[in-house]
């Protein structure tokens, strides 16, 4: 059985500072991987996601994402956080079915 | 495109009595997913619709809830009778294959009190 591991359920940043969120998956055989979003009264919305191919992906709003088998790892990142990106975050890792993590939700102090 | 819609967006009963929430999918989409997040827990897989057929329902927590997919297009999620530990937010989700990217609806925030 997979597991999806986030590390830290609360991130405050400062407004144009970095963000990283940590995820870490566990499996038998490397997974699709998923960022998704929730902002405030609203759905998930999917950042981005790794399938194959390119480790480093690029998603929506600046985010971006590597995946790191060696480490098990598939943390997201943003190099200059807005106050808009105040939200919870989840990793997700797919089989026939999603398996999440707890969630990060992503504070930006101005 | 209209994506996934979810009804009600909210929902407050008391223990003991039903509840049926309803999710359509985005169009041409066969498989079809329900999650929930309990307070403070990860969100939980519950069951996943290929077409009509269910083809896993092995997150369904117990025999009080029952899901349905009419004739493979909107889906409902009914819990029967409702238990103050059901309460929290459903998803719903689908995608044209389980190795494409899922769309999620707003969610169902259940309260059972």
């Amino acid at each position: 059985a997979q597991s999806v591991t986030q590390l830290g359920s609360h991130v405050s940043v400062s407004e144009g500072a970095l963000v990283l969120l940590r995820c870490n998956y566990s499996s038998s055989v490397p997974p699709y991987l998923f960022w998704y979003v929730q902002y405030p009264n609203q759905g998930l919305q999917l950042l981005l996601k790794y399938t194959t191919g390119a480790t480093l992906v690029k998603g929506i709003n600046g985010f971006e994402a590597e995946f790191k088998k060696s480490e098990t790892s598939f943390h997201l990142t943003k190099p200059s956080a807005h106050m808009s990106d105040a939200a919870e975050y989840f990793c997700a890792a797919s089989g026939n079915m999603l398996t999440f993590g707890g969630g990060t939700r992503l504070m930006v102090k101005p | 495109e209209a994506g996934v819609t979810q009804f009600p967006s909210h929902s407050v009963i008391e223990k003991g009595q039903t509840v049926t929430l309803r999710c359509d999918p985005i169009s041409g989409h066969d498989n079809l997913y329900w999650y929930r997040r309990v307070m403070g827990k990860e969100i939980k897989f519950l069951l996943h619709f290929v077409k009509e057929s269910k083809q896993d329902e092995s997150g369904m927590p117990n025999n009080r809830f029952l899901a349905e997919r009419t004739g493979g297009t909107y889906s409902t999620l009914k819990v029967q009778p409702a238990e103050l530990e059901d309460s929290g937010v459903y998803f719903c989700a689908s995608s044209r294959g389980t190795r494409f990217s899922a769309f999620f609806g707003q969610g169902t925030r259940l309260t059972v009190v």
